[in-house]
């Protein structure tokens, strides 16, 4: 499987401000996804990161509360905008694992990356 | 987005038993059904893929019932490190949709 990185993997902010997170991977992946684990919740995915294209949102998420960028095949952004504490989450990326040329190893099989855990203040 | 529904337990079982885990999806044309486990503060890990046929890796083995909607693991002859918070996870198709999570049962193994 990828080996997946994630920056911060903690922060502390300030309501109104803006973190952008960003998740590494250490080979080309066709799909990534970003999603959010609340206090005691399951994970909710926010939305498919496309390369080259807006990023599709789930129902309850806006781009403009969580802009994403997906430059190239490893690497993705996502920024949590005029952040208030309910944003306190942990927020995590995912790739899904695809051998070259297309063929999926484990049908959709996604893997995460460790997670940054936000506290918004 | 469809459901999926978990016991979330706790399930408190002393090492060396056997326990199940059941988790039913309210989508009929789900397509792919996995288990995770995440441990405390960690990322959710892949445990097994959950094939129609049903499969076994070790100690734990994985059912699909299409007819019912339902999944199940079963882990046999429990370890102290199995203690988790057991993940049951729905791909509703197409493989460009991101995965749906169920809450999760909690399972603690008691020495």
């Amino acid at each position: 499987s990828a080996v997946i990185s994630q920056k911060p993997s903690r922060d502390i902010c300030q309501r109104g401000t803006s973190l952008t997170i960003q998740c590494q991977v250490d080979s080309q992946v066709t799909m990534m996804f970003w999603y959010r684990q609340q206090p005691g919740q399951s994970l909710t995915l926010i939305a498919t990161a496309n390369q080259g294209s807006e990023a599709t949102y789930e129902s309850g998420f806006v781009i403009d509360k969580f802009p994403i960028s997906r430059p190239n095949l490893t690497f993705s952004t996502l920024t949590v905008s005029n952040m208030s504490p309910e944003d306190s989450s942990i927020y995590l990326c995912s790739v899904e694992d695809r051998m070259s040329g297309g063929a999926v190893l484990v049908p959709d099989t996604q893997y995460f990356g460790p997670g940054t855990r936000l506290t918004v203040l | 987005r469809k459901e999926v529904e978990q016991d979330p337990g706790p399930f408190n079982v002393p090492e060396g038993a056997t326990v199940a885990f059941n988790c039913t999806y309210s989508n009929s044309a789900s397509q792919s059904f996995f288990w995770y486990r995440q441990d405390c503060r960690k990322e959710p890990k892949l445990l097994m893929s959950v094939y129609s046929s049903g499969n076994e890796d070790g100690r734990f083995t994985a059912q699909l019932n299409r007819a019912s909607q339902y999944i199940s693991l079963l882990i046999r002859d429990s370890k102290l490190s199995d203690s988790a918070t057991y993940l049951c996870v729905v791909n509703e198709g197409g493989g460009a949709d991101g995965l749906t999570f169920g809450k999760g049962t909690h399972l603690i193994i008691q020495p």
